[in-house]
């Protein structure tokens, strides 16, 4: 595609109940990072994969998140029994070469509301 | 490890008045840095980078930000700020064997009439 695309736009969840927010990256892109963007708390970086490589994961604050990359394209983050906390803006980019992130092309985000 | 700090939560200015977003950096090692504008209900969009050479870059919408290596800033200006200006601005860096940006919390910059 043209950009960046992350599905759902907006997502409202029971507290408990577990999530799954997908990314589809630029075609081609063989990087790709997740990042969680908190009110007045910047963007927080999750976990990032690179082509076949095993994911950098460093960034996931618990257990509860998990991602995956099938085929190399398209990725899920998968949030289990959610909290309050859990409540953010999750941003998807991807790049085509890992030295210069100057390349990394954001999505528009998926906010996701925990009640 | 690297840090981003943008001292500024927020910055209030006057239509056609000259502004200034401060960010700081630390880093051990040899940095790119960038700056990033995310305006309201989009994503984020580069605005301009540094990776090496003049420390003075240009970016899009007459902004332009220098790199100041000795005082490990890296801060963001436009001459005369517009409307369409208003928006949120985040400050990264990354390098030195991390391909991962770290960004500041980011700095709201508000335009008024």
């Amino acid at each position: 595609g043209a950009g960046v695309s992350q599905s759902p736009s907006n997502k409202v969840t029971e507290k408990g109940k577990d999530v799954e927010l997908r990314c589809d990256p630029i075609s081609g892109h063989t990087a790709l990072y997740w990042y969680r963007q908190s009110l007045g708390q910047g963007l927080e970086f999750l976990i990032y994969f690179q082509g076949n490589s095993a994911p950098d994961k460093s960034g996931l604050p618990s257990d509860r998140f998990s991602a995956e990359r099938t085929g190399g394209s398209v990725s899920t983050l998968t949030i289990q029994r959610t909290q309050q906390e859990d409540s953010a803006v999750y941003l998807c980019a991807s790049s085509s070469d890992r030295d210069i992130p100057e390349k990394a092309f954001f999505g528009q985000g998926t906010r996701l509301t925990v009640v | 490890a690297q840090s981003v700090t943008q001292l500024d939560s927020q910055v209030p200015v006057f239509e056609e008045a000259p502004v200034e977003l401060r960010c700081n950096y630390s880093s051990s090692v040899s940095v790119y840095l960038f700056w990033y504008v995310q305006y309201p209900n989009q994503g984020l969009q580069l605005l301009l980078k540094y990776l090496s050479g003049s420390t003075l870059v240009k970016g899009i919408n007459g902004f332009e930000a220098e790199f100041n290596k000795s005082q490990t800033s890296f801060h963001l200006r436009k001459p005369s700020v517009h409307i369409s200006d208003t928006a949120e601005y985040f400050c990264a860096v990354s390098g030195g064997g991390s391909y991962i940006p770290t960004f500041g919390r980011g700095t709201s910059l508000i335009v008024h009439p």
